[in-house]
């Protein structure tokens, strides 16, 4: 699986767009892009993902650049419940599916 | 809508003791994973089955054992807890049909070893 890297944190206000970063240069042709977080004390909740499009859900969008070697999820009006920590993951289709979890970035959404 | 349950949420166990972590899915997904999260990092694959009967070990299986009888159901085993074992365990499951499907996680078991 092709490795990704974000931001350690950031803060975002109330009611403000909140645009999170991730870079994965290493992605290849049949890898998708999936972003969950994880609030505190929860279980991982799925957001968003796709392979080259962008996409939107009632969740958030997700923009992917042309080459695809990076991303960014957008929560286009922040709430505190939004606080959390925010993982990137690059995982091909296939049996098994299995995500691996990096660091993340660890979003504080200040009123 | 259930989802993924785990049970129970909390424990504390004995060095030496075992245990059985549960977990089911009322969705019907082929797919299930079981996950520990230790304090400060993230997740790492324990194991995960693709379907009833067909287990499969991930990163780091040692000290655990499953059994997938059932589409529903995943338990976790715990044979001989070792302080190394205290972690948040969380279960997963995903739909098979279609190979990008998201997985889905319960909330999770807070597991304490003393």
């Amino acid at each position: 699986d092709a490795k990704t890297t974000q931001p350690p944190s950031m803060d975002c206000a109330e009611g403000r767009a909140a645009n999170l970063p991730c870079n994965h240069s290493t992605i290849s042709g049949n890898e998708y892009v999936y972003w969950y977080r994880q609030i505190h004390s929860q279980g991982p909740q799925y957001i968003i993902h796709g392979l080259k499009n962008n996409e939107t859900n009632e969740m958030a969008s997700l923009i992917i650049t042309e080459d695809r070697k990076s991303s960014t999820l957008i929560l286009p009006h922040a709430t505190l419940r939004d606080t959390a920590v925010y993982y990137c993951i690059v995982r091909v289709s296939a049996a098994g599916n299995k995500l691996t979890f990096g660091g993340g970035t660890r979003v504080l959404v200040k009123p | 809508n259930a989802g993924v349950t785990q049970t129970p949420k909390f424990r504390i166990l004995k060095i030496g003791q075992s245990m059985t972590l549960q977990c089911a899915q009322d969705m019907n997904h082929n797919y299930m994973y079981w996950y520990r999260q230790d304090p400060g990092m993230g997740l790492k694959l324990i194991y995960y089955s693709v379907g009833a009967g067909i287990t499969d070990k991930g990163e780091v299986p040692n000290g655990y054992n499953v059994s997938r009888s059932t589409t529903e159901d995943f338990p976790l085993r715990l044979e001989l807890a070792a302080p190394s074992q205290t972690s948040v365990y969380f279960c997963a499951s995903r739909a098979g049909q279609v190979g990008n499907q998201p997985q889905h996680f319960g909330d999770g078991t807070r597991l304490s070893i003393l």
